[in-house]
Parts: structure tokens; C-alpha cells; sequence
């Protein structure tokens, strides 16, 4: 298996513009996840997806955040206006199968955001 | 909610030495899982070592073993034989075992760990 797949690696736009960012995770895991990582911050979880259905978003910052999965093999977190205070790294990661390795998450490469 | 906290900013360590990275975290849970993962400049997260905590045991992964304390809710990694492609930021992690909105990941700040040669 390829592993979580994220789209882009690095994303580079202007403030006030629409960002959207993609993942593919690993074919078979049910369980989803978006996290946001900055130094002050570290890394946060935003929102979390069980069988394509969000359960949990308490951790989206604002309603500029948004995030999709239209089926089981891809998702989307959109931002919208961008703001400089976005800039981070985003991280998409999976999880399921059965006993020890379904408690796994396995974590994309991350999408590096910078807004100017 | 949880809170992981790790209090060493920074470690420095001999090639071929022992270090211990530091974590203990707040819950008031019984059954949970404890992660530890390792984040090198490719910003790839790779787990290292998990534990689950209703077993006593501690988790051991060749050069890498845990010294889990659940009453005093300590979690610490102990790499042991320390190499150059060890050097990396290392996350220590709660997931909760019950499940629903609870089921990802609170990470600690990270301990940035620098291999002297």
C-alpha cells in the first residue's frame, strides 16, 4: 500500500483565497483524521471522520474551516478566506483493520501552508 | 480532557548512549493507549512504540523500550545503543479507548532530540 497520500506537499497563497487541501488514506481504514501542526501550538486535532461521517470537528478553528469526505477514499479540508495565521502544516492520517495494528494511525507526508 | 506534557524541549545524546525522553499526561480515564512517535526532518510521523494500558508489561521495540507508570501517569522512551538516524522530534501521545469523539490523538510539544557523533 501506498501509505496516506496528501496533496499538495507545499501550498503557497495570498490571503483571502480559497485553500484546499486533499488526502487518500490507506484503502480498508474506516477512521480519519485532519491535524494541524505549528510551533506554538504543536499538533492539534480539527476533525475526525468514522465511516465518512464526521464525528467530531470541536477542534476546527473557525468556520472558515471546513472539511469533506465524499467517500472512503478521499477527504478534503478547505479553508476559506485563507488567513497569514492558517500557515501551518496540515496532516492527514488513517486508521482501522483489527486488533494491535488497527490502534495505529499511519500519517501522510503533510501539506505545508503558507499564506502571505 | 487529556493533556500530554512533555518537559524536555531539547535532548542530547552520544552515539551508542542511553536516553530517556520524558511524558506524563492527565486523564481520568482507566483504559487508554500511549504513543510514542517520531517526526524526522522528512516531517514524517512514524510510530514507534505503543502500550496499551491495562497491561502491566512495558512495551519493548528492539532498541526502543517504555517505562509505563500508570498510577503516577508517566510514559517515558528509553532508546538504548543511540544512532545518528535517531535524531529527530519525538511525540508522545494519548488516545482514549472509549471510543466516539474521543478517538484521536492529544500530542504532547515534543522533545527534539540531537545525536552527538
Amino acid at each position: 500500500d501506498a501509505g496516506v497520500i496528501q496533496s499538495p506537499r507545499h501550498e503557497v497563497t495570498e490571503m483571502g483565497q480559497e485553500v484546499t487541501l486533499r488526502c487518500k488514506p490507506i484503502s480498508g481504514h474506516n477512521s480519519l483524521f485532519w491535524y494541524r501542526q505549528t510551533m506554538m501550538r504543536g499538533l492539534e486535532l480539527l476533525i475526525y471522520f468514522n465511516n465518512n461521517v464526521p464525528i467530531d470537528d470541536s477542534g476546527m478553528p473557525e468556520d472558515r474551516f471546513s472539511a469533506k469526505m465524499p467517500n472512503a477514499s478521499f477527504s478534503t479540508l478547505k479553508i476559506q478566506p485563507s488567513e497569514p495565521r492558517d500557515s501551518a502544516v496540515y496532516f492527514c492520517a488513517s486508521r482501522g483493520g483489527s486488533g494491535l495494528r488497527g490502534t495505529e494511525a499511519f500519517f501522510g507526508q503533510g501539506t505545508r501552508l503558507t499564506v502571505v | 480532557a487529556q493533556t500530554v506534557t512533555q518537559s524536555q524541549p531539547e535532548m542530547s545524546v552520544q552515539e551508542a548512549e542511553t536516553v530517556t525522553l520524558s511524558c506524563t499526561y492527565d486523564t481520568s480515564e482507566s483504559d487508554y493507549y500511549l504513543f510514542w512517535y517520531k517526526q524526522p526532518p522528512s516531517r514524517q510521523m512514524i510510530l514507534v512504540i505503543r502500550q496499551e494500558a491495562y497491561k502491566q508489561q512495558n512495551a519493548t521495540e528492539n532498541r526502543f523500550s517504555v517505562n509505563f507508570q500508570k498510577a503516577a501517569k508517566s510514559f517515558s522512551l528509553k532508546i538504548s545503543d543511540s544512532q545518528l538516524g535517531d535524531a529527530a522530534m519525538y511525540f508522545c501521545a494519548y488516545r482514549s479507548r472509549s471510543g466516539g469523539g474521543a478517538d484521536g490523538l492529544t500530542f504532547g510539544k515534543g522533545t527534539h532530540l540531537i545525536i552527538q557523533p
